[in-house]
């Protein structure tokens, strides 16, 4: 069974650092992977998507994130983290044949002065 | 907005009250997901539908809880007969195609409290 694991519930940053979020993910074929940034009382916004292809990804936000198939992993990164970045992050993974997304349980971002 | 629309925003219900939330879908999507989301947790699927038809229901609690997506209109969860363990944020997410690889663009949410 497909599962979806962010080691990190909570992470604290400082505003101009650098952001790396884990996901581990753990299905038999190579998945679809998201990742999705949730402010406080919103909805879920999508950062980017790996589904084939450069195993560096590009998304919003100046967001970025790398597929390892060697550690079933896609981790997301940002070079330096702006205040407005403090949020809730999800990875998602899609199984293909499957209806829907299986989320992580989250990582919450805080970022401090 | 051309995004996906969910109301009401915040709803409170008391315990064996009815709660229904509806999901406009995106222009021109016609598949629509339900997820719950509870506290401190990522999200969970619970429904998948198309126009008049529900396709995989494999994450709705057997009882008390229900969803349609009719012809005309917007998609509707139904939970009837509250209790406090149904308090939790529901987002409906729309896609393009079926069985999708394609990003599903989520609402902002329905905030479900039971008191």
């Amino acid at each position: 069974a497909q599962s979806v694991t962010q080691p990190d519930i909570h992470i604290t940053v400082s505003e101009g650092a650098s952001l790396e979020l884990r996901c581990n993910y753990s299905y038999g074929a190579t998945p679809y992977l998201f990742w999705y940034v949730q402010s406080p009382g919103q909805g879920l916004q999508l950062l980017l998507k790996y589904f084939s292809g450069d195993t560096l990804v590009q998304g919003i936000k100046g967001f970025e994130a790398e597929f390892k198939r060697s550690q079933s992993s896609f981790n997301l990164r940002k070079p330096s983290v702006h205040w407005s970045d403090a949020a809730e992050y999800f990875c998602a993974v899609y199984q293909t044949g499957a209806n829907n997304l299986f989320f992580g349980t989250g990582t919450r971002l805080t970022v401090i002065p | 907005n051309a995004g996906v629309m969910q109301n009401p925003r915040h709803l409170v219900r008391r315990r064996g009250q009815e709660a229904r939330l509806r999901c406009s879908p995106m222009k021109g999507h016609s598949h629509v997901y339900w997820y719950r989301q509870l506290p401190e947790e990522g999200l969970k699927f619970m429904v998948y539908l198309q126009k008049e038809n529900i396709i995989d229901e494999s994450g709705m609690p057997k009882e008390r809880f229900s969803a349609e997506f009719p012809k005309e209109g917007p998609s509707i969860l139904r939970i009837q007969q509250v209790v406090r363990g149904d308090s939790a944020a529901y987002f409906c997410a729309s896609s393009q195609e079926p069985y999708s690889n394609q990003p599903q663009h989520f609402g902002d949410g329905t905030r479900l409290s039971i008191l």
